[in-house]
């Protein structure tokens, strides 16, 4: 069975840090690129950020680019998310996404069940 | 950027079809996916590759893309469809886009 469990969330002030983790099981972690979705409270899906199975691609949306970084320990089978100098508006549930690659489709096919970061004074 | 534009609500009677609407320039020379996010859940692919449903996503979950439009149909639909869904596509300067999303209420 597939599972992505996201942890590190919480309440945070603006200006901030915070790091989450997603640790997997059920897949070959190091075969995957893995990315992070967010979505605000009420909300649709955003994009955040996305890592190549051996790191060497890293790609990031605007909104955040600069002030995260995605980073993975394939030994561990964890993705990470450093969120540096937090905004209000990065309040939103962070999702650890598994992507699947063929021939050009690129999608999800496995969430994790999202940790909440809010950003507030 | 890339934008999806979905409409915000459909709504449909149980056993009916209810059809969903992805707009987006030339989006047919895109491949599109479908997830569906019930209330207070993870979103769950149910579709990828235009038409292609997932092992274990019921059939009455249909897809098609053409031109500027893809299209989601739920046929027969039922309660439990009661859900948002989203599109989503992969643009080379945006990389996953994901539509504005859609409330579907089974009536």
């Amino acid at each position: 069975e597939v599972q992505l469990v996201e942890s590190g969330g919480g309440l945070v002030q603006p200006g901030r840090s915070l790091r989450l983790s997603c640790v997997v099981s059920g897949f070959s972690f190091d075969d995957y690129a893995m990315h992070w979705v967010r979505q605000a409270p009420g909300k649709g899906l955003e994009w955040v950020s996305g890592i190549s199975w051996n790191s060497v691609s890293l790609d990031y949306a605007d909104s955040v680019r600069g002030r995260f970084t995605i980073s993975r320990d394939n030994a561990k089978n964890s993705l990470y998310l450093q969120m540096n100098n937090l905004r209000a508006e990065d309040t939103a549930s962070y999702y650890c996404v598994k992507e699947v690659d063929t021939s050009g489709n690129y999608f999800f096919d496995y969430w994790g069940q999202g940790t909440l970061v809010t950003v507030a004074s | 950027s890339y934008d999806l534009t979905q409409p915000p609500s459909v709504s449909v009677s149980p056993g009916q079809t209810a059809s969903i609407t992805c707009s987006g320039d030339k989006l047919g020379d895109r491949y599109v996916s479908w997830y569906q996010q019930r209330p207070g859940q993870s979103p769950v692919l149910i579709i990828y590759k235009d038409d292609r449903r997932p092992s274990g996503i019921p059939e009455r979950f249909s897809g098609f893309n053409s031109g500027n439009t893809a299209t989601l149909a739920i046929s027969g639909t039922q309660a439990m469809d009661e859900a948002d869904y989203y599109c989503q596509a992969w643009d080379t300067s945006a990389f996953y886009v994901f539509g504005t999303g859609t409330k579907v209420t089974v009536l």
